[in-house]
């Protein structure tokens, strides 16, 4: 049972626009910034959005990131079938005084 | 380019214990607080450990707290974790990752990974 919660899978069409959700609670997402990774299989995971809604150079636009409360979420706009892979959330947790991590998130381009 | 080497990882009888590395190049390692994160096969990212630029402050999850040690070399470039009373569920994929300017928050860079697997 992962600390930050986000839905198992999701999935959209080629050129659709998706979100994930990462859950948490004020110890984590209330109280630190946000963190999202991109993992395509065999692969090591890239950052994707860090700080909530920054990206890193390199990381298209059609990447995004936001936060409110003790919830986060990743957007996609424009699908690509390149796009299909794990995705993860990351937060500092206060009161673990550690790293927390949501259980990834498949996504599938159908 | 930054780039993340680690190695160490082999096959281990459960109760024993191991030492991984991590060669860090193409950033000012000392500058920058250093974190190891694991992948059990076929599961998700699980943080392991994190270390401060200077080795001063390390922080650990539950799960190994009081069995693995982190550590740093600064003068050699490198990243350790000393891991000891090995179990089953330690086997994973073990990732070096490096924090950001902002010290104690989530990686932005991550080596290859090496494989621990503890099995009899």
């Amino acid at each position: 049972q992962s600390v930050l919660t986000q839905p198992p899978s999701a999935s959209g069409t080629p050129g659709q626009r998706v979100t994930i959700s990462c859950s948490g609670s004020s110890s984590n997402i209330g109280s630190n910034y946000v963190y999202w990774y991109q993992q395509l299989p065999g692969t090591a995971p890239k950052l994707l959005i860090y700080r909530n809604n920054q990206r890193p150079s390199g990381v298209p636009d059609r990447f995004s990131g936001s936060k409110s409360g003790t919830s986060a979420s990743l957007a996609i706009s424009g699908l690509r079938s390149e796009d299909e892979a794990d995705y993860y959330c990351a937060a500092w947790d206060d009161s673990l005084s550690g790293q927390v991590f949501g259980g990834g998130t498949k996504l599938t381009v159908l | 380019e930054v780039q993340l080497v680690e190695s160490g990882g082999v096959v281990v009888q459960p109760g024993g214990s191991l030492r991984l590395s991590c060669a860090a190049s193409g950033f000012t390692f000392d500058d920058y607080a250093m974190h190891w994160v694991r992948q059990a096969p076929g599961k998700g990212l699980e943080w392991v450990s994190l270390i401060s630029w200077d080795g001063g402050s390390t922080y650990y999850a539950d799960s190994v707290k009081g069995r693995f040690t982190i550590s740093r070399d600064n003068s050699k470039n490198s990243l350790y974790l000393q891991m000891n009373s090995l179990r089953a569920e330690d086997t994973a994929l073990y990732y070096c990752a490096k924090s950001t300017i902002f010290g104690v928050e989530p990686p932005d860079y991550w080596g290859q990974g090496t494989l621990v697997t503890v099995s009899s």
